[in-house]
């Protein structure tokens, strides 16, 4: 069965210093992981997805995230941390059943950003 | 661009009631899932719908029942409501064969008093 861990509940960073949030990944196949962001009372924004090609992923808002196979890992990071970032992040991975890609998601990791 | 549509955004039930959650998908995306959120919890699959069709079913109970209609639109029905069906549920779509993300509407707040 597909399933993805993020390690920290809540991650603390300076405005201005690099961020990375943690994911890792157990799948039977190749895996395709996805990140998304959570406001307050607001739905889940893509951020970023790993299918295939190139480990370094880059997506919205300045965030990438490198694909490891051998660590099973898909970490989310972002050079230079900005107080907007400040929300919940999701990693998930696509749940193979007969080919519809419903995601499971990691508990979620709390970003806050310090001004 | 147009992005996934919700309602009701908040709902408040009393227990036992009936509830009927609104989802409008994407134009042109194909494919509907629902996922529940309770307080300070992941996201949980609960079922989804291509072409129509039930194409998958996750931890749905079976008190709730949804569809998808002929505009592609789909409905959570949810009835004999509990106190911890208190959730925030999200309608997501994408588009079959696609590049694989779904795309979230902003949800719905069910409040079970």
């Amino acid at each position: 069965a597909q399933s993805v861990a993020q390690p920290e509940d809540q991650v603390n960073v300076a405005e201005g210093n690099p961020l990375t949030v943690k994911c890792t990944y157990s799948v039977s196949g190749n895996p395709y992981l996805f990140w998304y962001v959570q406001y307050p009372n607001r739905g889940l924004q893509f951020l970023l997805k790993y299918i295939t090609g190139d480990n370094l992923v880059k997506g919205s808002y300045g965030f990438e995230a490198e694909f490891n196979k051998s660590q099973t890992s898909f970490h989310l990071k972002k050079p230079s941390a900005l107080v907007s970032d400040s929300a919940l992040y999701f990693c998930a991975v696509r749940g193979f059943s007969g080919g519809y890609n419903k995601l499971i998601f990691g508990a979620g990791t709390r970003l806050a950003v310090h001004p | 661009a147009a992005g996934v549509i919700q309602s009701p955004r908040h709902l408040i039930k009393e227990k036992r009631e009936t509830a009927t959650l609104k989802c409008y998908p994407i134009p042109r995306h194909d494919t509907v899932y629902w996922y529940q959120q309770g307080p300070g919890q992941d996201p949980q699959f609960l079922i989804s719908f291509y072409e129509k069709m039930q194409s998958d079913k996750g931890s749905i109970p079976d008190r709730f029942s949804a569809q998808q209609f002929s505009d592609y639109h789909s409905e959570l029905n949810m009835s004999s409501l509990e106190l911890g069906d208190s959730a925030l549920y999200f309608c997501a779509s994408s588009v079959q064969g696609g590049t694989y993300e779904q795309y979230f509407g902003p949800g719905t707040r069910l409040t079970v008093t």
